[in-house]
This record gives C-alpha cells, sequence and structure tokens, in this order.
C-alpha cells in the first residue's frame, strides 16, 4: 500500500522569495516519486520524477525535488519565485514495477505574494 | 509534443441518465487510465486499463462504471446511472511501454455536473 502526505494545503510566498513544498511517502515498495502541477482550469502536467538513480531531480520551469529515503520524503524548491508558479501542486508515488497506478497527496496550492 | 486529448471538457448530465466521457491516449503508449477530482479533493484512482482488460480498479469504480477500448484509439470511461456524487473532474491518462520513461500523461480533463 502507499500513500502521500502534502503538508500545508496553502502556501504564500513573496515573488523572488524561496519555494519550498513538503511531500512525505509511505511505500511497501521502493518508489516512483513525482510532482505534478495544475494550472487553474487545466489538466495535470509533470514537472519532474524519481525513478531510480540521482536523488536530485531538476524538472520543468526551475523545479527541483531531492529524494530522501531515510526521511521518506520527496520535497519540491525553486529557489527563487515567480508569479507564474501560482497553481495546486501535487505530489504522487507509485510502485516501481513503472506504469503502475498513482496515488496522490492532497495537494498544495501556492500563491505568489508580488 | 504528443498529447492526452479528452472531450468534452465539460458536460452537464441529469441524475440518472448515462454519460461517456472520451478519450484518445497518446498513440504508442499501451497503458491507459481514468482518475477523478472532486472539487476541492484529490485526484483519486479509478481504474487502469492494460491489453484490452481491466488491470486494476479502485473501490469507487463500482458496477455503474466500465471502460472501453472500441477502436484502437479511443478509450471511454462510461457512468451508466449518474449519481449527484458523480460531479468531478475526470482525467484520461496513458503511459508507455515497459521501457519507457514510466511516467504517465494526463489530459485535460473533462468536468462533469450531475444535476
Amino acid at each position: 500500500a502507499q500513500s502521500v502526505t502534502q503538508l500545508g494545503s496553502h502556501v504564500s510566498v513573496s515573488e523572488g522569495a524561496l519555494v519550498l513544498l513538503r511531500c512525505n511517502y509511505s511505500s511497501s515498495v521502493p518508489p516512483y516519486l513525482f510532482w505534478y502541477v495544475q494550472y487553474p482550469n487545466q489538466g495535470l502536467q509533470l514537472l519532474l520524477k524519481y525513478t531510480t538513480g540521482a536523488t536530485l531531480v531538476k524538472g520543468i520551469n526551475g523545479f527541483e525535488a531531492e529524494f530522501k529515503k531515510s526521511e521518506t520524503s520527496f520535497h519540491l524548491t525553486k529557489p527563487s519565485a515567480h508569479m507564474s508558479d501560482a497553481a495546486e501542486y501535487f505530489c504522487a508515488v507509485s510502485p516501481n514495477f513503472g506504469n503502475e497506478k498513482l496515488t496522490f497527496g492532497t495537494g498544495t496550492r501556492l500563491t505568489i505574494i508580488p | 509534443e504528443p498529447e492526452v486529448t479528452q472531450t468534452p471538457s465539460h458536460q452537464v448530465t441529469q441524475m440518472g441518465q448515462e454519460v461517456i466521457l472520451r478519450c484518445v491516449p497518446i498513440s504508442n503508449h499501451l497503458y491507459f487510465y481514468w482518475y477523478r477530482q472532486i472539487l476541492g479533493q484529490k485526484v483519486e484512482f479509478l481504474v487502469s486499463f492494460y491489453n484490452n482488460e481491466i488491470s486494476e480498479k479502485s473501490e469507487i469504480f463500482d458496477d455503474q462504471f466500465s471502460v472501453e477500448r472500441p477502436d484502437g484509439s479511443n478509450f471511454t470511461l462510461k457512468i451508466r446511472s449518474t449519481k449527484l456524487e458523480d460531479s468531478a473532474m475526470y482525467f484520461c491518462a496513458s503511459s508507455g511501454p515497459r521501457t519507457g520513461t514510466f511516467e504517465a500523461f494526463f489530459g485535460q480533463g473533462t468536468r462533469l455536473t450531475v444535476v
């Protein structure tokens, strides 16, 4: 069984400030981990993923995340927030078999303060 | 860039009516999924489909739901008799061959409103 916990349903940061969105997972098998972004009235777009190899993964739009097995975490960061980053962010986990269902967290709504 | 396409973008239906939500997955993908997102809640898995059969389904996916790949390109979700609580955004997703990147590509969603 797998689950994802996203701490903070709403996060507000000032433009130019560090973005940190937290994700912790529980998995009975080695996981694949994903971050998806959902802009208003749009679908889910993959930001980045961890499958194997390097634990620090870089994604689109300047985002990155680090897989920390000892902490069962996969936090999403961006050094400098832009107004265009305002969206809902979902962390998701799947078993490491490939092409398995995703289990999503409850999402974090990111607001950027001008 | 290839994408998953869903139609319609928004559907309003009366309670008790049947609805069919349509999806065109990415052409070389072999695995297909439906998820739903009730307003303000998280995205939930409904069903996965591979090799022309359901590979896994959630407890949400009861006898009112069915999926089909009628013609090798479309992938449909049918809700036989809609209830108010079926109102949600429904997302179709597909993922590729086993040696691929294992990431699921999502469509833009169909917002279903049951009145």
